[in-house]
């Protein structure tokens, strides 16, 4: 089975702070993708990876980055957290082309104060 | 472009009710089409599948169509459990992009009630 962890459950953070995500997968998938899940909203893609060292920006990369140095781990850093970042992220992973599965960690819920 | 629409909900049933829960996408190619399920506190997981028109997904007694003539993937199951409780997220992949993008929609919440 795909086993994808996330660094965290929940997190606390100051507005202003770096913040890093971690996602660790340990099959590997080709494709990594950070998302944010908003009550209403549903999922908004941030970005995405298809290879190490590659990324694109999904539909809401303003105010994140990402890092992609293994083909395991795929990381998402707020520069400077704010307020509006508080929410549910979401780590998904893929293989190959061609509209496979993709398959998610449990979510870290971040809070920005 | 490539968007999925789905039943707002929160819908709310008794135990061995009928479930539908509506889904149409818009698609510039030829999209696969997923719904996924989250259950409280955990990620999204696969629920069921279709790649092609006129294939039906199914998994745990839940079922959904590829209808191309109406843009749709409606959920339905024909009797509902207490553990059936969760939101339902309806997806699409398009493989004219590559297939690795997916939209999804907003999900819809179902609770069902003993």
């Amino acid at each position: 089975d795909v086993k994808v962890t996330q660094s965290s459950r929940y997190l606390v953070k100051r507005t202003g702070e770096k913040v890093f995500l971690e996602c660790v997968q340990d099959m590997d998938h080709e494709n990594m993708f950070w998302y944010r899940q908003d009550p209403g909203l549903g999922l908004r893609l941030i970005y995405f990876s298809y290879d190490v060292k590659m990324k694109e920006k999904g539909d809401i990369p303003e105010g994140y980055s990402v890092s992609r140095e293994k083909k395991e781990r795929f990381s998402l850093i707020l520069e400077s957290a704010s307020t509006n970042q508080t929410s549910m992220y979401l780590c998904a992973t893929s293989i190959g082309q061609g509209g496979n599965e993709q398959f998610f960690g449990p979510g870290t819920r971040l809070t920005v104060l | 472009g490539n968007s999925v629409t789905q039943m707002e909900g929160p819908v709310t049933l008794s135990e061995e009710a009928f479930l539908t829960i509506n889904c149409t996408y818009t698609a510039t190619g030829y999209p696969s089409l997923f719904w996924y399920v989250q259950y409280p506190g955990e990620g999204l997981q696969l629920l069921l599948k279709a790649t092609k028109a006129d294939d039906k997904g199914s998994n745990k007694g839940f079922e959904a169509t590829y209808r191309k003539e109406t843009t749709s993937f409606h959920l339905e199951k024909g009797s509902v459990q207490v553990s059936d409780s969760a939101v339902y997220f309806c997806a699409l992949s398009d493989l004219e992009e590559g297939g690795n993008q997916f939209y999804f929609g907003t999900g819809t919440s179902l609770t069902v009630i003993p």
